[in-house]
């Protein structure tokens, strides 16, 4: 059975600070990783994807990437009360299927 | 803009009702997924299709069945809804390669009473 684990939360920071947001998955085969961001009530969006080690940065986010530890991670910098959501981490392997963690809820606290 | 779209946003149900859920998208994409959502059990896989007329029991289809006749157009359907069917019901597309990921619909609040 292939698991995505996150620390479900809530993880509190305050405003302008870093939010650090943590994955481990178990299939070795895992071919590229996602981060999806859902506001209570909403439909989960992407916000980011990796596939390669090492970090990749979007604005005010970056993605880091550990295949070898099978970690996976979202930085938010300068975190803003908008972006207090829960944050969804899935895995894809060969196929077409993600696997799911069961996310962590961010509160940023003004 | 890309767009995955659902019928209904919220629907209530009766016992042993039988209920369909569509789900469209316009992005010509090959891959369809009906997953619901619950309180912590996040996201469950109940069907997806990889092609038209092609589908593939997820983790949870007890209860379920699926529909692919249009490229664009899965239907999820609860054959006689019962009480624990009662969740959210999350519809997603994805593109082929490496790189894409699931564009989600709005979802529907399925009640059933």
């Amino acid at each position: 059975q292939k698991e995505v684990e996150q620390n479900s939360g809530p993880l509190s920071v305050p405003e302008g600070a870093i939010a650090s947001l943590n994955c481990t998955y178990s299939d070795r085969g895992s071919q590229s990783f996602f981060w999806y961001r859902q506001y209570s009530g909403k439909s989960p969006e992407l916000i980011m994807f990796i596939y390669s080690n090492g970090d990749k940065e979007d604005g005010r986010f970056t993605a880091q990437l550990n295949k070898a530890s099978q970690y996976v991670s979202l930085l938010i910098r300068d975190s803003q009360p908008s972006d207090s959501a829960t944050y969804l981490c899935a895995v894809r392997d060969y196929g077409q299927n993600f696997v799911f963690g069961p996310g962590t809820r961010l509160s940023v606290l003004p | 803009d890309v767009k995955v779209t659902q019928s209904s946003r919220y629907l209530v149900k009766r016992t042993g009702e039988k209920v369909f859920l569509e789900c469209v998208q316009d992005m010509d994409h090959e891959n369809m997924f009906w997953y619901r959502q619950d309180p912590g059990l996040g996201l469950r896989l109940i069907y997806f299709s990889y092609d038209v007329k092609m589908k593939e029991k997820g983790d949870i289809p007890e209860g379920y069945s699926v529909s692919r006749e249009k490229k664009e157009r899965f239907s999820l359907i609860l054959e006689s809804a019962s009480t624990n069917q009662t969740s959210m019901y999350l519809c997603a597309s994805r593109g082929q390669g490496g790189s894409y990921g699931y564009t989600f619909g709005s979802g529907t609040r399925l009640t059933v009473v």
